[in-house]
């Protein structure tokens, strides 16, 4: 079945700079790709996602970068804010919808 | 905006008792999830319906935990008898389909603590 690595397990940044969060898949099957934030105590929710057909998509600060032949997708929030201090998860999902989640990044941003 | 709703928010019980767990999806998704997140980790899969009718119970297990959609619409997922190790968060979600690609959109969760 699909295997979901993510990495680091923690980031700590200062506001305004940038964090990059990694995961690797193994599944090439997998062609939707979700990134989930999760603060304490609450539900996830997405943040941004991008299917196997997109290279790269964008969202204000937060973008993602799908690199297939490498089966590696990454996270990029730029000018980090103290907001956005959290938990984050990406997943991988193929044609059933069966999504597997990577073990989650925490991001600190000290103001 | 609708969002997916769990109740209750927090359960305690004894081990080897019984546990029931309530998720409602947002209105119309055909398929509900039901995950189980141990601290720290991602969300693993239990089990997803479409409609009522269960698409993939693989991870879900079956000797202690069950699952019931019967109407297609709500859900409930049972734990009859508790362990320790079933202490978590227990996460429902809902997405619009299954043609694959579908954003899940996730409830405020169940937290289960086993004493």
């Amino acid at each position: 079945g699909e295997n979901v690595e993510q990495h680091p397990s923690t980031l700590s940044v200062q506001e305004g700079d940038s964090a990059v969060i990694k995961c690797t898949y193994s599944d090439s099957a997998s062609n939707y790709f979700p990134w989930y934030k999760q603060e304490l105590g609450k539900r996830p929710q997405l943040i941004i996602d991008i299917r196997s057909n997109v290279g790269e998509k964008k969202d204000q600060r937060i973008a993602v970068t799908l690199n297939k032949t490498a089966k590696h997708f990454s996270l990029h929030i730029t000018e980090t804010q103290p907001e956005d201090s959290a938990v984050y998860f990406c997943a991988a999902s193929k044609h059933n919808n069966d999504m597997r989640f990577g073990a989650g990044t925490r991001l600190t941003v000290k103001p | 905006e609708a969002e997916v709703a769990q109740s209750p928010r927090y359960k305690i019980t004894e081990k080897s008792q019984a546990v029931a767990f309530w998720c409602d999806p947002i209105s119309g998704h055909a398929t509900l999830y039901w995950y189980r997140q141990i601290l720290g980790q991602g969300p693993e899969l239990l089990v997803q319906f479409q409609d009522e009718s269960v698409v993939d119970d693989s991870q879900l297990p079956k000797d202690r935990f069950s699952a019931e959609r019967l109407k297609g619409v709500d859900s409930t997922l049972k734990i009859q008898p508790a362990e320790l190790g079933d202490s978590a968060m227990y996460l429902c979600a809902s997405s619009l389909g299954t043609s694959g690609g579908e954003t899940q959109y996730f409830g405020p969760g169940t937290r289960l603590l086993v004493l």
